[in-house]
């Protein structure tokens, strides 16, 4: 099983700045890497595959990189509305893992 | 637009078998490029695959859950169905349906990333 740990736990960020999120992985995953946002009470929503491919209607403000074992998720400019918990996903092997999320606030 | 709903009990005791049936509209569970999966997410915690299917029933499973679970397709009702048997507390937990972007890697048939989930349904198991 490919173990997936995703830091901070927590991100207090201020509106309008820069978020990053970091997602590795114990073994190489290649670009196979899917990031999902998930808000109090609704179902998570895809943001990103291939490990950089924005998923169709997710903002500009949203991009993902990295390869291997160590991705990062970026929200250029953050918006109230993103106030969100973000998981990472590998899909390199059966069994599918989640990362154990990160809890983005607005400061 | 692919719609998924997820039924089951609300409430199961434990030891019982917790029956589960994701409804899928705008799309069929015949699918040759898709697996339809189950996740579940216990109150205040993070994501856990559970398992998927495909529609000519083949079927991956969590190594964890793999003795205790079931999932079957139902073509005929476009349906997609888990069963879980033994359930304890540690089940508790809300079940989304997906969908699942099918892949044929170097080490064969995979999973892609879910581009679909239905809103989820809440099983608490509590005697």
């Amino acid at each position: 099983e490919i173990v997936m740990t995703q830091s901070p736990a927590t991100l207090s960020v201020s509106p309008g700045d820069r978020a990053t999120l970091s997602c590795s992985a114990r073994q190489s995953v290649g670009t196979n890497l899917a990031w999902y946002q998930q808000k109090p009470g609704q179902a998570p929503r895809l943001l990103i595959f291939g490990a950089s491919k924005g998923a169709t209607g997710i903002p500009a403000r949203f991009s993902g990189s990295g390869s291997g074992t160590d991705f990062t998720l970026t929200i250029s400019s953050l918006q109230s509305e993103d106030s969100a918990v973000y998981y990472c996903q590998q899909y390199e092997n059966w069994p599918l893992t989640f990362g154990g999320g990160t809890k983005v606030e607005i400061k | 637009q692919l719609h998924l709903q997820e039924s089951g009990p609300g409430l199961a005791k434990p030891s019982e078998t917790l029956s589960l049936t994701c409804s899928v509209s705008g799309d069929s569970v015949n699918s040759r490029n898709h697996y339809w999966t189950w996740i579940r997410q216990p109150p205040g915690k993070g994501l856990e695959w559970i398992a998927s299917v495909y529609y000519t029933g083949s079927t991956y499973y969590s190594g964890s859950l793999q003795p205790r679970v079931t999932m079957s397709v139902e073509s005929s009702k476009n349906q997609v169905s888990l069963k879980l048997t033994s359930v304890t507390a540690a089940d508790t937990a809300v079940y989304y349906c997906a969908r699942l972007g099918r892949r044929i890697a170097t080490t064969g048939p995979i999973g892609n990333w879910f581009d679909s989930w239905g809103q989820g349904t809440l099983v608490t198991v509590s005697s």
